[in-house]
């Protein structure tokens, strides 16, 4: 089945600070989305990325399409306590008509 | 914009009942809704697939005849587990994309934590 690595497994930050992870995967993917959950909670979209190199930025958070489409970057800038959660990433690959979902980083901001 | 509701929000039942799940996509219309099924501190892992009007594809390794999907408009999808057990105790997710829009975007619903004791 699809692969999506995300990395690290888990964060654990001071209060502004800046957050950054990635997600690889062994396939080319066409779009990326970056998803936050909440504990107990469904994932709420924060970015969505359609083209290889775009950049795109929702606030605090930017996230980067990789050239080669098999990675995705999130960063997060002067992070703060509601950060607190599981960040994945998820794509479909080329083809697929349905979302594979990361593995997931659990960020973890110290007041 | 992009609401999907998800009912009930928590369940308990008894080991060989069935349970019923609702999935609504509040202020738009879903082609397509997909189920998920979250255990703790995992990632989330896709159930099925279905379009409105038509029988759910389901993935590799879940039993249609136990978990019965049915999508009968572009604004609602039901999950049913059948004579449930322990084991099916987790979290389900369900997901809608819009007729319209962007392609690929999915938005979630707020899950159901499903104990079977």
């Amino acid at each position: 089945g699809q692969q999506l690595n995300q990395s690290p497994q888990s964060m654990f930050i001071q209060e502004g600070e800046d957050v950054s992870m990635n997600c690889t995967s062994s396939s080319i993917f066409n779009t990326w989305l970056w998803y936050k959950q909440d504990p107990g909670e469904g994932p709420v979209l924060l970015i969505a990325l359609y083209k290889a190199g775009e950049l795109t930025s929702n606030g605090r958070l930017t996230a980067q399409f990789g050239i080669t489409r098999k990675d995705s970057f999130l960063n997060i800038s002067a992070s703060i306590p509601s950060d607190v959660g599981i960040y994945f990433c998820a794509g479909p690959p080329v083809g697929a008509n349905n979302l594979f979902f990361g593995t997931g980083t659990r960020l973890t901001v110290i007041p | 914009g992009a609401v999907v509701s998800q009912h009930p929000s928590w369940v308990i039942c008894k080991s060989g009942t069935s349970v019923k799940i609702e999935c609504r996509s509040l202020d738009f219309q879903a082609t397509t809704m997909f189920w998920y099924r979250q255990f703790p501190k995992q990632s989330l892992m896709l159930m099925a697939t279905s379009n409105e009007g038509s029988k759910a594809t389901y993935e590799q390794g879940v039993e249609k005849d136990k978990f019965l999907i049915n999508h009968a408009s572009l604004t609602l999808s039901t999950l049913t587990v059948t004579s449930a057990h322990p084991e099916d105790s987790s979290f389900y997710i369900c997901s809608a994309r819009a007729l319209a829009g962007v392609q690929y975007e999915q938005y979630f619903g707020p899950g159901t934590r499903l104990t079977v004791t």
